[in-house]
């Protein structure tokens, strides 16, 4: 069946430091992959996505690319905030019955002044 | 715009009692869904709705019930709650759901069962 794969945390990292959370997945078809972003005591935020192979989706200085060869969708951003801290979850979502988004187990993020 | 809201934000509850956790969304989306967030394993869906008058189970649907009378609501019941129902629980919804469709979350049910 579907499901992704992502990096286990948890990471920290200094302010303006470089990210990058890997993210695989194994789905049958073409499926959207999506990045999330929940800060704590909230519920998830779409950060970013892409629907087709070589997609790059980005937002708010994080992007990831779509990458059908390697069924990978790795979150990077170049110089990460105090602001950025919050946990990441990596997702698929593949159009069949229910629509149903598999979600990556979540990375835990936190940036250091 | 309030998106999608939650109720109630956290709840004890003892084993055995019955609990039905709201949720509404104002996007007049077609498509909701309701996630438990458990430490460890993600989010994992345990009912959707395509449209209003249907619901299908997902991947953890046992102990837990849907219904989906209009287009706005969506409630989820525990029956007869038990401990390994603790959780957060997330309602979400997406416009037609569509595999390139966004699904928007609610901030959650922090449920514990005692």
């Amino acid at each position: 069946g579907d499901s992704v794969t992502q990096m286990e945390g948890p990471v920290t990292l200094s302010e303006e430091a470089f990210l990058t959370i890997n993210c695989t997945y194994t789905a049958t078809g073409y499926p959207s992959l999506f990045w999330y972003v929940q800060y704590p005591g909230e519920g998830l935020q779409l950060l970013l996505k892409a629907t087709k192979a070589d997609d790059k989706g980005s937002n708010k200085g994080f992007e990831a690319t779509y990458r059908k060869e390697t069924t990978s969708f790795h979150l990077e951003k170049g110089s990460v905030q105090v602001s950025d801290s919050a946990v990441y979850f990596c997702a698929l979502s593949d159009g069949g019955t229910g629509n149903q988004f598999y979600f990556g187990t979540g990375t835990s993020l936190t940036v250091i002044p | 715009i309030a998106g999608i809201t939650q109720a109630p934000t956290s709840q004890i509850l003892a084993a055995g009692r019955r609990m039905t956790l709201r949720c509404t969304q104002d996007m007049r989306h077609n498509a909701m869904y309701w996630y438990r967030q458990d430490l460890g394993l993600g989010l994992r869906l345990i009912h959707y709705s395509n449209t209003a008058g249907t619901t299908g189970k997902g991947e953890v649907p046992d102990g837990y019930s849907v219904s989906r009378a209009n287009t706005d609501d969506f409630p989820l019941t525990l029956a007869s709650a038990v401990p390994s129902q603790t959780s957060v629980y997330f309602c979400a919804s997406s416009d037609q759901g569509a595999r390139t469709d966004t699904q928007y979350f609610g901030p959650g049910t922090r449920l514990t069962v005692l």
